[in-house]
């Protein structure tokens, strides 16, 4: 399968600990979006890259949140001292050149105790 | 700016019956459109796009949709519900341009299918 994927699938964390999720975007696509997404939400865009650059961050994305995309192919996205209120399912996208649809991958389910 | 309104936060059908989800978007040009669906405890899928081509659009699982610019609609439909099409559909617009581009999400809609 060469689709978006994501890892873990599942995280659940303490409050106050630091989580990092992975994603790999399907091959040779340059852009990468993060979402979050609440229950009975719809997702709520949270950063883009173009390649290895960060070209937006969400007013969402507090301090504490960071990403990065080193080499413009896998990213990672980072919370540190998590509060239960980050509990959510984090989605990752990845779009092509020239073309406006984005492709997601399955999520990330985090729960904070 | 653009925004996108699901008209219905719940649908429910009967298997076998038509499906209408409403979708209505505010844009100030010619937009990009999308359905995606969720599955419970699964990812987002593409259903289907409008990018300025033609206005009826198919999409997979005999999905379709119509743009209509006079009644900025984008309505999903799909003549016979089939139980597996049970799950949220969330209507989306693109929004700015080049390397500004992104999506605005509708809130979703939930279908219910029932036997």
């Amino acid at each position: 399968d060469t689709g978006v994927s994501q890892d873990p699938r599942h995280k659940i964390t303490k409050r106050g600990q630091n989580v990092t999720f992975r994603c790999d975007p399907i091959s040779e696509h340059n852009r990468l979006y993060w979402y979050r997404q609440t229950l009975g939400q719809g997702p709520e865009f949270l950063t883009y890259f173009q390649n290895e650059a960060q070209l937006e961050k969400s007013r969402l994305l507090s301090d504490r949140f960071s990403a990065e995309r080193p080499k413009g192919s896998f990213s990672t996205l980072e919370i540190q001292r998590t509060e239960q209120g980050d509990s959510a399912m984090y989605l990752c996208a990845s779009s092509p050149r020239r073309e406006e649809t984005q492709y997601f991958g399955p999520g990330t389910r985090l729960l904070v105790l | 700016a653009q925004s996108v309104t699901q008209l219905d936060s719940h649908v429910s059908v009967s298997e076998g019956t038509p499906v209408l989800l409403r979708c209505n978007y505010s844009s100030s040009y010619s937009p990009s459109l999308f359905w995606y669906v969720q599955h419970p405890n699964k990812g987002l899928q593409l259903l289907l796009k409008y990018t300025s081509a033609a206005t009826l659009v198919k999409g997979i699982n005999g999905f379709e949709a119509e743009f209509k610019k006079s009644e900025t609609s984008f309505h999903l439909t799909k003549p016979s519900a089939h139980m597996s099409d049970a799950a949220e559909y969330f209507c989306v617009v693109s929004e700015g341009a080049g390397n500004n581009r992104k999506l605005i999400w509708g809130l979703g809609t939930s279908l219910a299918v029932n036997p």
